[in-house]
């Protein structure tokens, strides 16, 4: 059964400083890896998705995260944190790929601080 | 990507009452898919609604408490019937498109 971990339910970076949101996985099949994101009172947003090709997956907001099947790993980054990026942030595993039911992480909030 | 949207954005109702929820999507679309998110919670996959079949609902789930109806391949309804506080949470339909899984904005809905 495939399922997704997320390490850590709170993060908190100071302004400029790395992003790191950590989501482990685990699967039977090939897995298809989102990170969505939720801003207060809105809806999920599509930040990436990993669909077997680069490993290394750039999205939007300046945002990336590398497939690491070794590690059974798809950690979210992002070089410089802006106050914008304080939202939460769903790591997801579609079962036997792009068939549109999604397994969701617990969720992550990430605090920037000025 | 997708444009989708739903209907109420947010309700209160009272216990033992039923609500149904729209939701509209900009370009047809073969499945379409109803989560449930509870209070401080991730999300939880409902159903699944193709165009022309029964909806295929998840574990936990089922149609007597959960209807679905999907008319055509732009619009689905959830209804969440008999209504309890354990109710209370943002419901969110999502369609599947070129690049991902697109998410409505949610209905947020409070049970008294």
């Amino acid at each position: 059964a495939q399922s997704v971990t997320q390490l850590g339910s709170h993060v908190s970076v100071s302004e400029g400083a790395l992003v790191l949101l950590r989501c482990n996985y685990s699967s039977s099949v090939p897995p298809y890896l989102f990170w969505y994101v939720q801003y207060p009172n809105q809806g999920l947003q599509l930040l990436l998705k990993y669909t077997s090709a680069a490993t290394l997956v750039k999205g939007i907001n300046g945002f990336e995260a590398e497939f690491k099947k070794s590690e059974t790993s798809f950690h979210l980054t992002k070089p410089s944190a802006h106050m914008s990026d304080a939202a939460e942030y769903f790591c997801a595993v579609s079962p036997g790929g792009n068939t549109g039911k999604l397994i969701f992480g617990q969720g992550t909030t990430l605090q920037v601080k000025p | 990507s997708a444009v989708i949207s739903q209907k109420p954005s947010r309700d209160i109702c009272q216990r033992g009452t039923s609500l149904t929820i729209q939701c509209q999507v900009d370009s047809q679309v073969t499945m379409m898919f109803w989560y449930r998110q509870q209070p401080g919670q991730s999300l939880t996959l409902i159903a699944t609604a193709n165009q022309g079949s029964e909806a295929t609902y998840e574990s936990g789930f089922v149609i007597d408490k959960f209807p679905i109806s999907r008319p055509n391949l732009t619009f689905s309804t959830l209804t969440v019937s008999n209504m309890s506080p354990e109710d209370s949470s943002i419901y969110l339909c999502s369609v599947e498109a070129e690049y991902g899984q697109y998410f409505g904005p949610g209905t947020r809905l409070t049970v008294l």
